[in-house]
This record gives C-alpha cells, structure tokens and sequence, in this order.
C-alpha cells in the first residue's frame, strides 16, 4: 500500500496560515494525494485533493512538489474551527483510500 | 447541506450478540461505505456497497459482517456475533460517484459499538 508521513501533531496561532507537510516517497505516478480531516467526535470531512497540479478550494490549498514526493496542506487563515486532525491519503488505481495516523492541527486563540 | 445520518450514536451489546449499525445515506448518492476507527487508531476501510452489491471488502469484513440496502433509504451493516476487538467507531459515508474516480466521501458522524 502506498504510505504517507505526516508529523504527529502540529500548533498554530489562530488567523495566522497554517502548512501541514506531507511525505510520500513511495507515490506512483496514478495515484492521486487526498486530504480529509476529523473534528473532534465527528466523521471525516473531506478537503481537497490533486495529482500533480496546485488546488484550491474554498477551504483549503494543496500545494503538491514537483516529484510528488511530498504534499502541502495549507489553511490561508486558521480559526479555531480548523483544530482538528488532518489525514494525508494515497489512493492508488483501483483501490480504496488507505488512511495514515493523521497530523493533530492545535489552534492557539 | 445534506448529510449521512447514522444511529444509534453508541451501542451498547453482550460478546457473541447480534448488532445492526444504520445508516441513512445522502438521497441522491449511489455508493455506500463502512469504515471503522478502532480508539487511537487509524480510519479502516471495511465495504463498499453499489447497485445492490458489494463491490470491493477488506480483509477486516469477514463472514461475521453483512450490509444490506433494505429499502431506498437505509444502508445497514450487521455483526452476527460481536467480539470485544470489534469495540470501535463505525462510520459510514456515501458518494455520488465511486471513490475510484476521486470522488469525495461524506461521512456520517459515526456510532460507537462497545462489546462487552
């Protein structure tokens, strides 16, 4: 299964940008980088996704490196409505999305 | 905004009993998943469900699990005969088209199964 690494747990001031970084040495060139996130007692939340190209939406940017070797999940303005834990998830052709252990966004008011 | 809705939100049962988790999927949605997240532990793919059949299962959905569409709105999932490994958090979602195609999942916000 292609794996991602994520740090365990990251902290933000509230209102300042927040980059989630994400590895994925192993990518193929098919697999598409998927990020949800999981508030706290809630079922995930889907974010973003992309394959080589930059994405935006209206909640987040995925800035994704040249190689595609690694990610960027980047929240232009934290509140304290996005602590919450972000997963950064391969899904290879034909496979349902494999979840890693996720990277625990701490907001600072 | 429309959204997955499942019940009860924690469920309690015996080793060795019966528990159906249900849920009620986004109306127009027309594939259906079950996941589950162990305490401390990552989100697990168990089924997905399309046209009245399963269409893809992981290893962890063995011989003790079913789901089952039983009219146009619900979408359940049965543990024949629970174990405590099965405590955990089930969430199921749903997306208009399969997540293969990258479409994004909705997510309930999940029942908690405790097996005692």
């Amino acid at each position: 299964d292609a794996k991602t690494t994520q740090p365990n747990s990251m902290e933000s001031n509230e209102e300042e940008p927040v980059h989630l970084p994400c590895n994925h040495s192993t990518i193929s060139g098919t697999d598409y980088i998927h990020w949800y996130r999981q508030l706290p007692s809630q079922g995930p939340e889907y974010v973003i996704h992309g394959l080589t190209s930059n994405v935006n939406n209206r909640m987040a940017s995925l800035a994704i490196a040249e190689d595609r070797k690694s990610s960027t999940l980047i929240l232009h303005r934290a509140t304290l409505r996005d602590a919450a834990v972000y997963y950064c998830i391969l899904r290879a052709s034909n496979y349902q999305l494999i979840w890693g252990a996720g990277t625990k966004l701490i907001i600072k008011p | 905004e429309p959204e997955v809705t499942q019940t009860p939100s924690h469920q309690v049962t015996q080793m060795g009993q019966e528990v159906i988790l249900r849920c009620v999927p986004i109306s127009n949605h027309l594939y259906f998943y079950w996941y589950r997240q162990i305490l401390g532990q990552k989100v697990e793919f168990l089924v997905s469900f399309y046209n009245n059949e399963i269409s893809e299962k992981s290893e962890i959905f063995d011989d003790q699990f079913s789901v089952e569409r039983p009219d146009g709105s619900n979408f359940t999932l049965k543990i024949r005969s629970t174990k405590l490994e099965d405590s955990a958090m089930y969430f199921c979602a749903s997306s208009v088209k399969s997540v293969l195609t990258n479409e994004k999942l909705f997510f309930g916000s999940g029942t908690q199964l405790s097996v005692l």
